[in-house]
C-alpha cells in the first residue's frame, strides 16, 4: 500500500524567502510518481510540479523545485522568493506503478502555508 | 477546451434523498476520479475509472455509486444521503499515469 505522510504544522514564512514543505511517502513500488498540488482559499487544485522515481535530477518549474531524496523516500516542495499568492494548502501526491489499480493518486493531508508581508 | 466541469457546484440534501453528481471532461482523458475533501483529512479517493466501462472502487466507497458510459462523463451517485457525507466532492481526469490529474472546480454537498 502507499502512504505519503505530511506532518508540519501551520508554515509561516517571511515574503521573498524561500520555504521548504516537508513530504515523506512509503511504496513497495520501484516505479512510480510524486505531485505536489496547491489549493488556495478559492478550492481549486492547481498542479505544481511531478518527480518520476526513475528521473535523474530534480524537478524544477519556475520558483518551485523538489527535493527528491529516494533513499529517505521524500520529496520535499522548495518555494524561492515567496509571494503573498503562494499563501494556501499544499499537498503531496502519490502514484504506483504499473496500470488499473496503480493508476490511482494517494494525496497526504496537507499543509497551510501563510506568507506574510 | 472547457477542462473538467462539475455539474452542481452547490447542493443541499435531506438524510435519505438520492443525487447524482455529473463530471464532463473534453480533454479525451481515459482515467477518471471523483474524491471527497474534508477538514484535516486530505483528498480521499471514493471512486475511479481507467476506462469508458469501467469503474473501481477506492479508499472511502461505502454509500456512492458511479457510472462511466461514455468516457467523457463519470457520474457519481448517492442512493440514501447521510449527514457524514457532507462534503466537498472532486472530479478529476488524466491522459495517462505520468500526467497530473486535472481537477474539477469542486461541489459542495451539505446532507442535513
Amino acid at each position: 500500500a502507499q502512504k505519503i505522510t505530511q506532518t508540519q504544522p501551520g508554515m509561516f514564512v517571511q515574503e521573498k524567502e524561500a520555504v521548504t514543505l516537508d513530504c515523506t511517502y512509503d511504496t513497495s513500488d520501484q516505479s512510480y510518481g510524486l505531485f505536489w498540488y496547491k489549493q488556495p482559499s478559492s478550492g481549486e487544485m492547481i498542479f505544481l510540479i511531478y518527480q518520476g522515481s526513475y528521473d535523474e535530477q530534480n524537478a524544477t518549474e519556475g520558483r518551485y523545485s523538489l527535493n527528491f531524496q529516494k533513499a529517505r523516500k521524500s520529496a520535499n516542495l522548495v518555494i524561492s522568493a515567496s509571494q503573498l499568492g503562494d499563501s494556501a494548502m499544499y499537498f503531496c501526491a502519490m502514484r504506483g506503478g504499473g496500470t488499473g489499480a496503480n493508476s490511482k493518486l494517494t494525496f497526504g493531508k496537507g499543509i497551510t502555508l501563510s506568507v506574510r508581508p | 477546451n472547457a477542462g473538467v466541469t462539475q455539474t452542481p457546484k452547490f447542493r443541499v440534501l435531506k438524510t435519505g434523498q438520492s443525487m447524482t453528481l455529473l463530471c464532463a471532461q473534453d480533454m479525451n482523458h481515459e482515467y477518471m476520479y471523483w474524491y471527497r475533501q474534508d477538514p484535516g483529512m486530505g483528498l480521499r479517493l471514493i471512486h475511479y475509472s481507467v476506462g469508458e466501462g469501467t469503474t473501481a472502487k477506492g479508499e472511502v466507497p461505502d454509500g456512492y455509486n458511479v457510472s462511466r458510459l461514455k468516457k467523457q462523463n463519470f457520474l457519481l451517485g448517492l442512493e440514501s444521503a447521510a449527514p457524514s457525507q457532507t462534503s466537498v466532492y472532486f472530479c478529476a481526469s488524466r491522459p495517462g499515469l505520468n500526467y497530473e490529474q486535472y481537477f474539477g472546480p469542486g461541489t459542495r454537498l451539505t446532507v442535513t
